[in-house]
Protein backbone atom coordinates (compact mmCIF):
# COMPACT_ATOMS: atom_id res chain seq x y z
CA UNK A 1 0.00 0.00 0.00
CA UNK A 2 1.56 3.18 -1.18
CA UNK A 3 -0.72 5.49 0.63
CA UNK A 4 -0.06 8.08 3.43
CA UNK A 5 1.09 6.49 7.00
CA UNK A 6 0.87 7.55 10.34
CA UNK A 7 2.68 5.97 13.47
CA UNK A 8 1.90 5.66 16.16
CA UNK A 9 -1.87 4.70 15.84
CA UNK A 10 -2.73 5.44 19.15
CA UNK A 11 -0.80 7.55 21.70
CA UNK A 12 -1.86 7.63 25.83
CA UNK A 13 0.26 9.61 27.58
CA UNK A 14 0.24 11.88 31.16
CA UNK A 15 0.08 15.47 31.15
CA UNK A 16 3.20 17.36 31.66
CA UNK A 17 4.70 14.50 29.33
CA UNK A 18 6.18 15.31 25.67
CA UNK A 19 5.11 13.41 22.49
CA UNK A 20 5.89 12.44 18.61
CA UNK A 21 3.90 11.72 15.71
CA UNK A 22 5.47 10.83 12.56
CA UNK A 23 3.62 10.73 9.38
CA UNK A 24 5.10 9.21 6.03
CA UNK A 25 3.18 10.83 2.93
CA UNK A 26 2.82 9.01 -0.62
CA UNK A 27 6.14 9.06 -2.38
CA UNK A 28 5.77 11.51 -5.01
CA UNK A 29 3.79 14.39 -3.14
CA UNK A 30 5.72 17.83 -2.24
CA UNK A 31 2.90 18.78 0.25
CA UNK A 32 1.95 17.90 3.49
CA UNK A 33 -0.23 18.69 6.07
CA UNK A 34 -1.30 18.74 10.28
CA UNK A 35 -4.62 19.03 10.97
CA UNK A 36 -6.54 18.22 14.12
CA UNK A 37 -9.98 17.01 14.86
CA UNK A 38 -11.47 16.81 18.07
CA UNK A 39 -14.77 15.04 18.64
CA UNK A 40 -18.02 15.76 16.80
CA UNK A 41 -16.07 18.53 14.84
CA UNK A 42 -14.19 18.64 11.53
CA UNK A 43 -10.52 18.75 10.67
CA UNK A 44 -8.83 21.71 10.98
CA UNK A 45 -5.50 22.59 9.95
CA UNK A 46 -2.50 23.17 11.62
CA UNK A 47 0.58 23.51 9.62
CA UNK A 48 2.12 22.44 6.10
CA UNK A 49 5.28 22.16 4.31
CA UNK A 50 5.98 22.31 0.81
CA UNK A 51 9.51 19.83 0.37
CA UNK A 52 11.37 20.51 3.46
CA UNK A 53 10.20 24.51 3.77
CA UNK A 54 6.75 25.19 6.31
CA UNK A 55 4.85 27.41 4.85
CA UNK A 56 2.31 27.97 7.34
CA UNK A 57 2.95 27.99 11.24
CA UNK A 58 0.66 30.01 12.93
CA UNK A 59 -2.10 28.39 13.16
CA UNK A 60 0.04 25.76 15.64
CA UNK A 61 -1.98 25.81 18.76
CA UNK A 62 0.63 27.15 20.42
CA UNK A 63 4.20 27.58 20.96
CA UNK A 64 4.02 23.69 22.31
CA UNK A 65 3.48 22.34 19.11
CA UNK A 66 6.16 22.09 16.60
CA UNK A 67 6.34 20.57 13.11
CA UNK A 68 9.71 19.43 10.86
CA UNK A 69 9.85 17.55 7.31
CA UNK A 70 13.41 17.82 7.16
CA UNK A 71 14.43 16.02 4.30
CA UNK A 72 11.35 16.86 2.50
CA UNK A 73 9.83 13.26 2.70
CA UNK A 74 8.55 12.00 6.65
CA UNK A 75 7.25 14.59 9.21
CA UNK A 76 6.77 14.41 12.67
CA UNK A 77 4.13 16.86 14.78
CA UNK A 78 6.10 17.24 18.08
CA UNK A 79 3.42 18.18 21.29
CA UNK A 80 5.30 19.19 24.51
CA UNK A 81 4.35 19.45 27.68
CA UNK A 82 1.03 17.48 26.82
CA UNK A 83 -2.26 19.28 28.41
CA UNK A 84 -5.59 16.98 28.65
CA UNK A 85 -7.38 19.96 25.60
CA UNK A 86 -4.08 18.29 23.50
CA UNK A 87 -6.40 15.14 23.47
CA UNK A 88 -7.63 14.64 19.82
CA UNK A 89 -6.98 13.02 16.32
CA UNK A 90 -3.87 14.18 14.43
CA UNK A 91 -4.40 13.85 10.85
CA UNK A 92 -1.71 13.85 7.93
CA UNK A 93 -2.45 15.11 4.91
CA UNK A 94 -0.31 14.73 1.20
CA UNK A 95 -0.53 15.94 -2.30
CA UNK A 96 1.04 17.13 -5.21
CA UNK A 97 1.09 20.60 -5.81
CA UNK A 98 -0.07 21.21 -9.71
CA UNK A 99 0.29 24.47 -12.26
CA UNK A 100 -3.44 24.14 -12.64
CA UNK A 101 -4.12 25.06 -8.98
CA UNK A 102 -6.60 22.73 -7.12
CA UNK A 103 -5.28 19.53 -6.07
CA UNK A 104 -6.44 16.27 -3.95
CA UNK A 105 -5.32 16.01 -0.28
CA UNK A 106 -5.13 12.32 0.66
CA UNK A 107 -5.27 11.63 4.22
CA UNK A 108 -3.60 9.32 6.75
CA UNK A 109 -5.23 6.80 9.32
CA UNK A 110 -4.34 9.41 11.91
CA UNK A 111 -3.13 9.35 15.15
CA UNK A 112 -5.32 9.69 18.38
CA UNK A 113 -4.21 10.92 21.06
CA UNK A 114 -5.65 10.48 24.99
CA UNK A 115 -3.89 12.86 27.44
CA UNK A 116 -4.63 11.71 30.72
CA UNK B 1 -12.23 33.03 6.07
CA UNK B 2 -14.71 30.76 4.51
CA UNK B 3 -18.03 29.01 6.39
CA UNK B 4 -19.11 25.20 5.50
CA UNK B 5 -22.21 24.22 6.49
CA UNK B 6 -23.62 20.96 5.93
CA UNK B 7 -27.15 19.60 6.22
CA UNK B 8 -28.49 17.56 7.66
CA UNK B 9 -26.62 16.67 10.19
CA UNK B 10 -27.62 13.32 11.02
CA UNK B 11 -29.26 10.55 9.02
CA UNK B 12 -30.49 7.76 9.72
CA UNK B 13 -31.09 5.38 6.57
CA UNK B 14 -32.74 1.88 5.83
CA UNK B 15 -30.64 0.08 4.00
CA UNK B 16 -31.49 0.41 -0.08
CA UNK B 17 -32.86 3.66 -0.10
CA UNK B 18 -31.16 6.37 -1.37
CA UNK B 19 -30.22 10.07 0.04
CA UNK B 20 -28.50 13.35 -0.46
CA UNK B 21 -25.92 15.13 1.94
CA UNK B 22 -25.63 18.97 1.43
CA UNK B 23 -22.77 21.58 1.50
CA UNK B 24 -22.82 24.91 1.16
CA UNK B 25 -20.02 27.36 1.06
CA UNK B 26 -19.57 31.01 1.91
CA UNK B 27 -17.18 32.35 -1.13
CA UNK B 28 -15.92 31.10 -4.49
CA UNK B 29 -13.47 28.27 -4.69
CA UNK B 30 -11.41 26.28 -6.84
CA UNK B 31 -11.19 22.88 -4.81
CA UNK B 32 -14.12 21.00 -3.32
CA UNK B 33 -13.61 17.08 -1.72
CA UNK B 34 -15.66 14.99 -0.17
CA UNK B 35 -15.10 12.48 2.13
CA UNK B 36 -16.20 9.27 4.34
CA UNK B 37 -14.91 9.37 7.52
CA UNK B 38 -14.92 5.59 8.50
CA UNK B 39 -15.85 4.01 12.33
CA UNK B 40 -11.68 4.14 12.98
CA UNK B 41 -11.05 7.86 11.78
CA UNK B 42 -9.77 7.45 8.31
CA UNK B 43 -10.62 9.56 5.64
CA UNK B 44 -10.81 8.14 2.70
CA UNK B 45 -11.29 10.69 -0.57
CA UNK B 46 -14.51 10.13 -2.61
CA UNK B 47 -14.25 13.44 -4.98
CA UNK B 48 -12.40 15.69 -5.98
CA UNK B 49 -15.28 18.11 -7.78
CA UNK B 50 -14.66 22.09 -7.73
CA UNK B 51 -17.46 22.24 -10.34
CA UNK B 52 -19.76 19.40 -12.69
CA UNK B 53 -20.92 16.45 -11.95
CA UNK B 54 -18.85 12.77 -11.29
CA UNK B 55 -20.00 9.09 -10.35
CA UNK B 56 -18.36 6.77 -8.78
CA UNK B 57 -20.32 3.46 -8.38
CA UNK B 58 -23.20 4.13 -6.47
CA UNK B 59 -22.30 7.82 -5.06
CA UNK B 60 -22.27 10.95 -7.39
CA UNK B 61 -21.56 14.19 -6.52
CA UNK B 62 -22.48 17.77 -8.19
CA UNK B 63 -21.08 21.01 -7.44
CA UNK B 64 -22.87 24.22 -8.52
CA UNK B 65 -19.61 26.79 -7.80
CA UNK B 66 -21.83 29.91 -9.21
CA UNK B 67 -24.16 28.92 -6.49
CA UNK B 68 -22.25 27.98 -3.96
CA UNK B 69 -22.83 24.53 -2.58
CA UNK B 70 -22.34 20.77 -3.68
CA UNK B 71 -24.46 17.48 -3.42
CA UNK B 72 -22.99 14.01 -2.55
CA UNK B 73 -25.81 11.50 -3.57
CA UNK B 74 -25.92 8.02 -1.82
CA UNK B 75 -28.20 5.33 -4.14
CA UNK B 76 -29.16 1.80 -2.35
CA UNK B 77 -27.53 2.35 0.19
CA UNK B 78 -25.52 -0.58 1.95
CA UNK B 79 -24.57 -0.76 5.56
CA UNK B 80 -20.72 -0.27 4.47
CA UNK B 81 -21.90 3.41 3.59
CA UNK B 82 -22.13 4.74 7.47
CA UNK B 83 -20.19 6.95 8.37
CA UNK B 84 -19.14 10.81 8.80
CA UNK B 85 -19.33 12.48 5.40
CA UNK B 86 -17.30 15.57 5.42
CA UNK B 87 -16.98 18.17 2.65
CA UNK B 88 -13.77 20.46 2.38
CA UNK B 89 -12.99 23.46 0.45
CA UNK B 90 -9.86 26.12 0.63
CA UNK B 91 -10.00 28.41 3.38
CA UNK B 92 -9.41 31.09 1.06
CA UNK B 93 -9.64 31.23 -2.55
CA UNK B 94 -6.54 29.66 -4.60
CA UNK B 95 -4.69 28.45 -1.11
CA UNK B 96 -4.78 24.70 -0.31
CA UNK B 97 -5.47 24.83 3.49
CA UNK B 98 -8.77 23.02 3.66
CA UNK B 99 -11.86 24.01 5.54
CA UNK B 100 -14.25 21.24 6.86
CA UNK B 101 -18.34 20.99 7.40
CA UNK B 102 -18.76 19.42 10.57
CA UNK B 103 -20.13 16.53 8.55
CA UNK B 104 -22.85 14.30 7.89
CA UNK B 105 -23.33 11.40 10.72
CA UNK B 106 -24.93 8.64 8.38
CA UNK B 107 -26.37 5.21 9.91
CA UNK B 108 -27.27 2.95 7.28
CA UNK B 109 -29.64 0.22 9.23
CA UNK B 110 -30.18 -3.20 8.15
Amino acid sequence: DTGVSQDPRHKITKRGQNVTFRCDPISEHNRLYWYRQTLGQGPEFLTYFQNEAQLEKSRLLSDRFSAERPKGSFSTLEIQRTEQGDSAMYLCASSLKGLAGGETQYFGPGTRLLVL
Amino acid sequence: GIQVEQSPPDLILQEGANSTLRCNFSDSVNNLQWFHQNPWGQLINLFYIPSGTKQNGRLSATTVATERYSLLYISSSQTTDSGVYFCAVPEDYGNNRLAFGKGNQVVVIP
